[in-house]
């Protein structure tokens, strides 16, 4: 997993309460990402940041908010507007402007009670 | 953005054989990854090919790309009860900072 950390390991929470998964990297990366995996599936983008102060929506970023106030942190707001919640999520790093490797943390599983 | 296709969605073999598995993307890439994930964990990068390469070597880790099939196939050499995990491969399109990932081949190796 690398010099990527993620945490809480497991989260449960009640419906109607946002929730934030924190993602710390030591990695000197410029570039954060976070996913949402379902089971059986693959990974879909939820919001990115190439440099602090900045992050882009992906493909799946309704019900959920980011932010990027320093280089080693990009936590992951679940917002009581997200309808289905319960997933894994997983947090990346890599270099800024360039697609190649990806490192990952190891992951928070949110359950929705 | 259109996620790849891993094929097949589940491999079991023995310990001691060749696993291949195959994935297809839809657009022109840059590159194109492969990943591998023990389950409930997060992902280990295998080997990058980039979009002008054709094979790709690493340990027992072979990689080719076939741009004008738009598929690539990763095969794992003497499987080892070790290598039973989920692989998934990212392409990362032409133009985007984005990987897209594939829903992933689960293999299992029998010992």
């Amino acid at each position: 997993d690398g010099g990527i950390t993620q945490s809480p390991k497991y989260l449960f929470r009640k419906e109607g309460q946002n929730v934030t998964l924190s993602c710390e990297q030591n990695l000197n990366h410029d570039a954060m990402y976070w996913y949402r995996q379902d089971p059986g599936q693959g990974l879909r983008l939820i919001y990115y940041s190439q440099i602090v102060n900045d992050f882009q929506k992906g493909d799946i970023a309704e019900g959920y908010s980011v932010s990027r106030e320093k280089k080693e942190s990009f936590p992951l707001t679940v917002t009581s507007a997200q309808k289905n919640p319960t997933a894994f999520y997983l947090c990346a790093s890599g270099t800024s402007g360039s697609t190649d490797t990806q490192y990952f943390g190891p992951g928070t599983r949110l359950t929705v009670l | 953005s259109q996620q790849g296709e891993e094929d097949p969605q589940a491999l079991s073999i023995q310990e001691g054989e060749n696993a291949t598995m195959n994935c297809s993307y839809k657009t022109s890439i840059n590159n194109l990854q492969w990943y591998r994930q023990n389950s409930g964990r997060g992902l280990v990068h295998l080997i990058l090919i980039r979009s002008n390469e054709r094979e790709k070597h690493s340990g027992r880790l072979r990689v080719t790309l076939d741009t004008s099939k738009k598929s690539s196939s990763l095969l794992i050499t003497a499987s080892r009860a070790a290598d039973t995990a989920s692989y998934f491969c990212a392409s990362s399109d032409a133009g985007s900072y984005q990987l897209t990932f594939g829903k992933g081949t689960k293999l299992s190796v029998i010992p």
